[in-house]
């Protein structure tokens, strides 16, 4: 496609369920992050994989964030037993390999009952 | 601490006045790069500009400039004859170059509302 693509636009689930988010990049972008971005804030980064590898997972807040990336292309960011807390729009972005712009999806709004 | 800054309080600007919008960074790394993001209501995260920590001359991207002063850590946003379609959170963000790290962390942004 011609941009990030990001499902679903939007995620209603109760506390305690997991739930899987996707994101498919832009074709031969090598480069795929996750972010999250709670209502009013900044951008929090998440995890940065460089092909299907993830050199840095610094920013998964728990063991419930987990996520992996096949193929070089789509991104599946799972949450386990959400929180309420995990409420969020959570954005992924994609960049080609040492390129300077990140360009993002729509984003997934999450939010737990 | 924080390596991205953004303090200003929402900011208003009349239409087609300049707007200046603050940002200082921490970093060590003697390369990085510098990139503003506009965020409109609808959510989407899109690119205005970048300037690079060795770009000798500051970056400008048709209404918008980067005033890069790398003595003080700062890269103010310069958006000149203002729309109202310029209202939206503005944030600023950094990548360091060194090590594995390869993340753009961003600044808390600023609300900017340009008024008719």
């Amino acid at each position: 496609g011609a941009g990030v693509s990001q499902s679903p636009s939007n995620k209603v689930t109760e506390k305690g369920k997991d739930v899987e988010l996707r994101c498919d990049p832009i074709s031969g972008h090598t480069a795929l992050y996750w972010y999250r971005q709670r209502l009013g804030q900044g951008l929090e980064f998440l995890i940065y994989f460089q092909g299907n590898s993830a050199p840095d997972k610094s920013g998964l807040p728990s063991d419930r964030f987990s996520a992996e990336r096949t193929g070089e292309s789509v991104s599946t960011l799972t949450i386990q037993r959400t929180q309420q807390e995990d409420s969020a729009v959570y954005l992924c972005a994609s960049s080609f390999l040492g390129g300077e712009k990140l360009f993002f999806g729509s984003g997934t709004q999450l939010s737990v009952l | 601490a924080q390596k991205i800054t953004q303090t200003q309080p929402g900011m208003f600007v009349q239409e087609k006045e300049a707007v200046t919008l603050d940002c200082t960074y921490d970093t060590s790394d003697p390369s990085y790069g510098l990139f503003w993001y506009k965020q409109p209501s609808s959510g989407e995260m899109i690119f205005l500009i970048y300037q690079g920590s060795y770009d000798q001359q500051n970056a400008t991207e048709g209404r918008y400039s980067l005033n890069f002063q790398k003595a003080r850590k700062s890269a103010n946003l310069v958006i000149s004859a203002s729309q109202l379609g310029d209202s939206a959170m503005y944030f600023c963000a950094m990548r360091e170059r060194t090590g594995a790290n390869s993340k753009l962390t961003f600044g808390k942004g600023i609300t900017l509302s340009v008024r008719p």
